[in-house]
């Protein structure tokens, strides 16, 4: 079982605003950095840190943190947003890291 | 740009050891650690190492450990996952992806290998 746990799916109409969240004990301690994976394709980094986006990912994908949740947020979520999407962060021990089990996103 | 570029796709047998590599490019191959992470068919990310590749220092999964060995060659920028004893759960896709950090601190996995699908079948 994972230290990071997020909801296996969830679902947006086209537009709307849609949070997947992840949670976990190490949470309190460390940043997350959040991944889009689509499928046949290798994962992509779309947030890091408090909310820091790499260069080319669209400012509608942002980041926030509280207590042992991290949130990823798609402000007006498109139909090229569909995909899972990892959180990751060090494990408990500080040593390691730690994925979350990861969450389908579908957009209606 | 900054590039990794994995090896081929292999079968292997119940039992066996397999060897991927991970080529660097563009950027100072000693300055960032590179980690390793598999997916299995269907399921999701499961990080299995890190080694820097300054030092050759390492750090697995637990789960991994005594199984996994992770190496280095400065001269060709490359960095190898071997895993031995070889069932057929092992069957997965394999990533390295490279470590980045800041001083907040955080740390970031970017950018990834395109991934070797590793089969284990008799």
């Amino acid at each position: 079982s994972s230290e990071l746990t997020q909801d296996p799916a969830v679902s947006a109409a086209l537009g709307q605003t849609v949070r997947i969240t992840c949670q976990g004990d190490s949470l309190r301690n460390y940043y997350t950095s959040w991944y889009q994976q689509k499928p046949g394709q290798a994962p992509l980094l779309v947030i890091y840190g408090k909310n820091n986006r790499p260069s080319g990912i669209p400012d509608r994908f942002s980041g926030s943190s509280s207590g042992n949740t991290a949130s990823l947020t798609i402000t007006g979520a498109q139909a090229a947003d569909e995909a899972d999407y990892y959180c990751n962060s060090r494990d408990s021990s500080g040593n390691h890291w730690v994925f979350g089990g990861g969450t389908k996103l579908t957009v209606l | 740009q900054v590039q990794l570029v994995q090896s081929g796709a292999e079968v292997k047998k119940p039992g066996a050891s397999v060897k991927v590599s991970c080529t660097a490019s563009g950027y100072t191959f000693t300055s960032h650690w590179m980690h390793w992470v598999r997916q299995a068919p269907g399921q999701g990310l499961e990080w299995m190492g890190i080694i820097n590749p300054s030092g050759g220092s390492t750090g697995y999964a637990q789960k991994f450990q005594g199984r996994v060995t992770l190496t280095r060659d400065t001269s060709t920028r490359t960095v190898y996952m071997e895993l031995s004893s070889l069932g057929s759960e092992d069957t997965a896709v394999y990533y390295c992806a490279r470590d980045n950090s800041d001083s907040t601190p955080v740390w970031w996995f970017d950018p990834w290998g395109q991934g070797t699908l590793i089969t284990v079948s008799s």
